[in-house]
């Protein structure tokens, strides 16, 4: 059974960092593309980002409202993935979710999310 | 303001069925069968339900069907059941800087 379980999240101040990891199970992640797709309270999915895996050579691709600020990585030994945010915003408000990605769109399993609130 | 428009609410009863739309443009779904369909309920992980426009993952039930016509994806839930409550997006690659766009969500209620 494929599993991926989000951690991280919480309570930071506009201009902070934070780092999410996920967890993955039930399939050999170092074949996958990641991806990263997030909600704000009330509002619909967004798309953050993806990591291809090691055959793509790892490259990474960013949705412009994070690019310069996310980055996404991933540690196949250990079934892991990354997201490290920058200079946060208080518009980065939002459940984060991890998704095992395709070539065909942002994710055909997703985590249950952790939820990263940025508030002075 | 979701790249792609999907109607907030719609409803419908038990053994009805119901289409849902999901409008792009000539940058998303006009020029790329990269569409795919989410359930979401709220507190769970969102799941996949078509996906390529018309493709079922392994696991979901016939009763879903998805197509496209133009800059518009459908997707086609027959037979409503109370379990089909929730909330559903569509996705769509585009070929703007941020290569995967999402809709609104549409909350669906089962009477």
């Amino acid at each position: 059974e494929v599993q991926l379980v989000e951690s991280g999240g919480g309570l930071v101040h506009p201009g902070g960092s934070l780092r999410l990891s996920c967890t993955a199970s039930g399939f050999i992640f170092s074949d996958h593309y990641m991806d990263w797709v997030r909600q704000a309270p009330g509002k619909g999915l967004e798309w953050v980002g993806r990591i291809k895996n090691k055959l793509n050579s790892y490259i990474t691709e960013y949705a412009a409202s994070v690019r310069g600020r996310f980055t996404i990585s991933r540690d196949d030994s250990k079934n892991s993935l990354f997201l490290q945010m920058n200079s946060l915003k208080t518009e980065d408000t939002a459940v984060y979710y991890c998704t095992r990605g395709s070539g065909w769109g942002p994710g055909d399993y997703w985590g249950q999310g952790t939820l990263v609130t940025i508030s002075s | 303001q979701s790249a792609l428009t999907q109607s907030a609410s719609r409803s419908g009863s038990p053994g009805q069925s119901i289409t849902l739309f999901c409008t792009g443009t000539r940058s998303d779904i006009s020029s790329y069968n990269f569409v795919s369909w989410y359930q979401h309920h709220p507190g769970k992980a969102p799941k996949l339900i078509i996906y390529d426009v018309t493709k079922r993952p392994s696991g979901v039930s016939l009763r879903f069907s998805g197509s496209k016509s133009g800059d518009t994806a459908s997707l086609t839930i027959s037979g409503l059941q109370a379990e089909d409550e929730a909330d559903y997006y569509c996705s769509s690659y585009t070929s703007t800087s941020t290569n995967w766009v999402f809709g609104g969500g549409t909350h669906l209620t089962v009477l």
